[in-house]
């Protein structure tokens, strides 16, 4: 059973800039959720998507977007690049999106802002 | 306000011996608590969970304590295994929260040959 596959595993960009980045979660699980993971603040819940809706959020300005399409997969969008934003972007899926049910994580994608 | 702390930003262990990670957290809505595993520039590796109904966990080597009055959870790894050098994350949520985990800061544990 394939894990959590995101793309890409490492990207460079400048200030200024937008990227976006994809996550394909496990077959058949339905929730996706991001996390941002940097050395000064540790790892911190981006926003949750169940069934191509976004549930929660957390204390990310606007600029950080994301999306769900039917087939469960998502997207992340970070727009008007930072130096700051800079981090592990890492997407984790669950399988109903219910408290009780663990939540597997992928590899990540390296952002680097130049 | 950091609602989860990992208070031991490291521990040395010895191959063999128990390996003893502490997590400790101030929001009483938290009622399932979830271990990771982390390696660098990797993704964090789930190992166990514990709802709030109970006090222990077991999993093979791995097993959590929670202590529901002390909003303390631990988790001890029997025996220890060089392999098991890794990055640790305790993390929390709450019934209807969707999946939206908070993390601790984290414990490097090495495990000494």
């Amino acid at each position: 059973k394939a894990g959590v596959t995101q793309t890409p595993r490492y990207l460079i960009k400048t200030r200024g800039q937008q990227v976006t980045l994809s996550c394909s979660p496990i077959s058949g699980h339905r929730s996706v959720s991001w996390y941002q993971q940097t050395p000064g603040q540790g790892l911190q819940f981006l926003f949750e998507y169940f069934s191509e809706t976004q549930r929660n959020k957390g204390n990310f300005p606007g600029r950080f977007s994301g999306r769900q399409f039917s087939n469960s997969r998502s997207e992340m969008n970070v727009s008007t690049l930072e130096l700051g934003d800079s981090a592990l972007y890492l997407c984790a899926s669950s399988l109903s999106g219910g408290t009780n049910t663990e939540a597997f994580f992928g590899q990540g994608t390296r952002l680097t802002v130049v | 306000d950091q609602q989860v702390k990992q208070n031991s930003p490291s521990l040395s262990v010895q191959e063999g011996r128990i390996s003893i990670l502490n997590c400790d957290y101030t929001n009483s809505m938290f009622d399932y608590f979830l271990w990771y595993k982390k390696y660098p520039a990797e993704g964090p590796t789930f190992l166990i969970s514990i709802s709030s109904i109970k006090d222990k966990n077991e999993d093979g080597r791995f097993t959590v304590f929670l202590n529901k009055s002390a909003k303390h959870l631990s988790l001890h790894i029997v025996p220890s295994q060089p392999g098991d050098s890794a990055v640790y994350f305790c993390a929390a949520t709450r019934s209807g929260s969707a999946r939206q985990l908070t993390f601790g800061s984290g414990t490097q544990l090495t495990v000494l040959p």
